[in-house]
């Protein structure tokens, strides 16, 4: 399997809602990874997870909380969302044997996409 | 900050040759990536360069020079299906606390019968 699954494909959600976006993979990747990227614009990295723990969070607001709770499984938390918020979520997995090559790929799913009303 | 640069918009013809330039200012290096994406699908890996030079993958190559922070992506005999985006991509950590990937804005491939 080299694949990371990610549901919903799509989420329309008003601002006073609470939703989970939902993360799966089985390569035996021991960092994952949210992304965030609006239209015509790059990922931004939002969390990193390596061996389960949160490692790198890129000053992202509290209405939304990862969630790790196992080595193939991540989540991310929205609540109290704002219209600006609407984007496409990318979840990534990628090894964690730094240092050689081929090792670093990050390997990404279709992603989520979110709307907020 | 991190400054990675390309352009936004490149047309080429079937059957070309295209290069997608990017150079970067960054707080550490420790690999250039390169990823396709469709409109509305996930990045998939095309390459990564660590040591400079030239990494060649069938109608794909990348080249680096570190010393110059900068690295194209070549394609040859262009089809349709490589009109997509393709993002130029610096590692920025890589240790046990994962792998910091920092992206460029993308260019934006149309290829052209």
């Amino acid at each position: 399997d080299t694949e990371v699954t990610q549901t919903p494909k799509h989420l329309v959600m008003g601002m006073t809602n609470k939703k989970s976006l939902k993360c799966e993979q089985h390569m035996g990747h021991r960092a994952m990874y949210w992304y965030k990227q609006k239209a015509k614009k790059p990922p931004e990295l939002m969390f990193v997870y390596s061996y389960e723990k949160l490692s790198i969070n890129e000053s992202v607001p509290s209405r939304f909380s990862p969630e790790c709770p196992n080595s193939s499984l991540l989540n991310l938390h929205l609540h109290a969302l704002q219209p600006e918020d609407s984007a496409l979520y990318l979840c990534a997995s990628s090894p964690l044997r730094g240092g050689v090559f081929g090792a670093n790929v990050l390997t990404f799913g279709a992603g989520s996409r979110l709307t907020v009303l | 900050g991190q400054n990675i640069d390309q352009p936004t918009e490149m047309t080429a013809t079937e059957g070309a040759i295209v290069q997608i330039n990017c150079t970067y200012q960054t707080s550490g290096f420790n690999g250039l990536f390169w990823y396709q994406q469709h409109a509305g699908e996930a990045p998939t890996f095309l390459s990564y360069n660590v040591l400079d030079g030239l990494e060649e993958k069938g109608r794909f190559s990348s080249f680096l020079s570190r010393s110059k922070g900068y690295s194209y992506l070549l394609l040859k005999e262009l089809q349709m299906k490589d009109s997509a985006s393709y993002l130029c991509a610096v590692l920025l950590l890589n240790n046990n606390a994962g792998n910091m990937l920092t992206f460029g804005g993308g260019t934006r491939l149309m290829v052209k019968p």
